[in-house]
């Protein structure tokens, strides 16, 4: 299964755009990128999913390279309702997603 | 909708007794998955079901973990003689899987301490 490296933490104040990188070197044909969020207390929550080149939804934006060894989830004007841990996976139907401890968003005003 | 329930919400147990933990999918989705975290920790994958069968057991601990799912719908998650280190919020997910996509559909989680 391939494995994801991405930052621990970031900060951001309100109304930045906030990027988030994730490393999958080893990821499969098949596999695709996913990406969730969870606030304390509540299970994680699916943000946006994509293959190869830009995906974009109400709420983010993920940009995936030619070679898809790498993902960056955009979320456009953060708000303190941003503050959260945001997960990125790889993967296909069928197959267990692979939770690293996530990136920990701060957002301040 | 309805999405993917979990009872029950807490569960306070002593170590050495069994617990069962509930999962309801949304309707119509032929995948479930089972993972738990424990405090601060990323999610830990427990075991899949594709209908009503395993295929991926791989994530299960040991042996004192089991789980069934009935009728491709409710799924059942069973520690036996339950220890210290069992403590952590069993999350629930389902999927349609639809084409190779897997969006996962969370519940609430059951939170289990070990006394």
């Amino acid at each position: 299964l391939a494995k994801t490296t991405q930052p621990i933490s970031m900060d951001s104040y309100e109304g930045q755009e906030v990027n988030i990188t994730c490393s999958h070197n080893n990821i499969a044909t098949n596999d695709y990128i996913t990406w969730y969020q969870q606030f304390p207390s509540q299970g994680p929550r699916f943000i946006i999913q994509g293959y190869k080149t830009k995906v974009t939804n109400e709420v983010a934006s993920l940009f995936i390279p030619a070679d898809r060894k790498s993902s960056t989830l955009s979320l456009p004007r953060v708000s303190l309702s941003d503050t959260a841990v945001y997960y990125c996976l790889v993967g296909f139907a069928g197959t267990a997603l692979i939770f690293g401890k996530g990136t920990t968003l701060s957002v301040s005003s | 909708g309805a999405g993917v329930s979990q009872s029950p919400s807490n569960k306070v147990t002593e170590k050495g007794k069994d617990v069962e933990l509930r999962c309801d999918p949304i309707s119509g989705h032929t995948a479930l998955y089972w993972y738990r975290q424990s405090l601060g920790q990323g999610l830990e994958f427990l075991i899949y079901f594709q209908g009503n069968s395993a295929p991926d057991k791989s994530g299960l601990p040991s042996d004192r973990f089991s789980a069934e799912r009935t009728g491709g719908s409710v799924s059942t998650l069973t520690i036996q003689r339950t220890q210290q280190e069992d403590s952590a919020v069993y999350l629930c997910a389902s999927s349609r899987e639809v084409g190779l996509s897997n969006e996962q559909f969370f519940g609430p989680g059951t939170r289990l301490t070990v006394l």
